[in-house]
């Protein structure tokens, strides 16, 4: 079983659609987030969420919106696409706040926008 | 604020030689310091930590690391470099002493290990 799901794998679209990317975790984890890594392989967190309330919003564009409708799942919407959007974003899980040193990815989506 | 670099973009070993890819940290506290690995097409894993004690720790798959305070570094190493090690490996640290609004890793920029055969 896949400890840390997300879906679709590939997403490319146009300029200006909106689009979702799903996550879930298995692992009984409290916690979860959102990393986008850059073609320099860079890696950033975005978001994190503890038993389904935002812990952390970094500066990100209000056009990334997270939702977490249940402490196993962490989706990640984004308004109005732009060419700068396109990288690998990966979502993670850790079974605390205070444990969220010790993190379990997901293989990651690879978003290319057009 | 913390940070981590990784001084190196890309290091290439032969197969069967020991390699070293190196990091270097900065922490206003104490740091917690770990080795993630990153298969192609894969999210990162887990590699190993170091959180106290014993400044050599070891971790998965034969890769070890040396916590060095005074030089603020935490080079990974293993003394036999496998075609299957061929990855991209990535630095990070978490200050100890900061409060919940750091409690998220920064991870270095990552170093690509090419293994040769």
């Amino acid at each position: 079983d896949t400890a840390v799901s997300q879906t679709p794998k590939y997403l490319v679209t146009q300029m200006g659609n909106d689009k979702s990317i799903k996550c879930e975790q298995n692992l009984g984890h409290d916690t979860m987030y959102w990393y986008k890594q850059d073609s320099k392989k860079f890696l950033k967190i975005m978001f994190s969420y503890n038993n389904k309330e935002l812990i952390i919003n970094e500066t990100v564009p209000n056009r990334f919106s997270p939702k977490s409708p249940d402490k196993a799942h962490l989706n990640l919407h984004i308004n109005s696409l732009e060419l700068g959007d396109s990288a690998v974003y990966f979502c993670a899980s850790s079974q605390d706040w205070a444990s969220g040193s010790f993190l379990y990815f997901g293989a990651g989506t690879r978003l290319s926008v057009l | 604020a913390q940070s981590v670099a990784q001084p190196e973009d890309q290091v290439n070993v032969a197969e069967g030689n020991p390699l070293t890819v190196k990091c270097t940290y900065s922490v206003s506290g104490n740091p917690y310091l770990f080795w993630y690995v990153q298969y192609p097409n894969r999210g990162l894993q887990f590699l190993l930590k170091y959180i106290t004690g014993d400044n050599l720790v070891k971790g998965s798959y034969g890769f070890e690391a040396e916590f060095n305070k005074s030089q603020t570094s935490f080079h990974l190493k293993k003394p036999s470099a496998l075609v299957s090690d061929s990855a991209l490996y990535f630095c990070a640290v978490r200050d100890i002493n900061s409060g919940a609004g750091s409690y998220q890793l920064t991870f270095g920029k990552g170093t690509k290990l090419s293994v040769i055969p």
